[in-house]
């Protein structure tokens, strides 16, 4: 079946500009996590959604991100005033995520491929 | 912040085994134990996740130590194409990727 998608692949906005990345997760997956990665750096947790439930957003960086999940699918991560420090792969990551008490296999993240965004 | 601890980085010779220490000293009864890894220029993939037991899959195998407080990711012929960082996450819900291993293979 499909994997997990992204848009746009590759983002290129001047300072300043706000910019929005979309996230389309496993249909089915009720569990998405968007995180960042600088170049030659580890992934850095963003937010994570879990259902119906108030998503885990203590990773976002400064109140410049936002990001939001319409119909438990469907995400989008946005940046507004972007800055050259925010330029990053942005990924996104779906699972099936039966809150607790599931199999270990409930768990397992499906990596999209990455949007690479890039702020001049 | 990671609640998981692991080398920065390893290496190791093509074709001898490999193993990949971490430690989750925080980890609590009902979490399972899953490792990542992620290629140069790709996403991170799923590697194996265990509980209590030890497991074995095609790519790999996980030993989990007895107090659950560490694990080691066994790869049993290493190759070149296993040079990646690897990651090792000790939390269900709340999956916070750390650092990993670097791991070099060397032909």
């Amino acid at each position: 079946g499909a994997g997990v998608s992204q848009s746009p692949s590759n983002k290129v906005t001047e300072k300043g500009k706000d910019v929005e990345l979309r996230c389309d997760p496993i249909s089915g997956h009720t569990a998405l996590y968007w995180y960042r990665q600088s170049l030659g750096q580890g992934l850095e947790f963003l937010i994570y959604f879990q259902g119906n439930s108030a998503p885990d957003k203590s990773g976002l960086p400064s109140d410049r991100f936002s990001a939001e999940r319409t119909g438990g699918s469907v995400s989008t991560l946005t940046i507004q005033r972007t800055q050259q420090e925010d330029s990053a792969v942005y990924l996104c990551a779906s699972s099936r995520g039966t809150g607790t008490g599931g199999a270990g296999s409930d768990y397992e993240q499906y990596f999209g491929p990455g949007t690479r965004l890039t702020v001049t | 912040d990671a609640k998981t601890t692991q080398p920065n980085s390893m290496e190791s010779n093509e074709e001898e085994p490999v193993h990949l220490p971490c430690n989750h000293s925080t980890i609590s009864g009902t979490d399972y134990i899953h490792w990542y890894r992620q290629l140069p220029s790709q996403g991170p993939e799923y590697v194996i996740h265990g509980l209590t037991s030890n497991v074995n899959n095609r790519m790999a195998s996980l030993a989990i130590a007895e107090d659950r407080k560490s694990s080691t990711l066994i790869l049993h012929r290493a190759t070149l194409r296993d040079a990646a960082v690897y990651y090792c996450i000790d939390n269900n819900n709340d999956m916070r990727f750390g650092a990993g291993t670097r791991l070099t293979v060397k032909p």
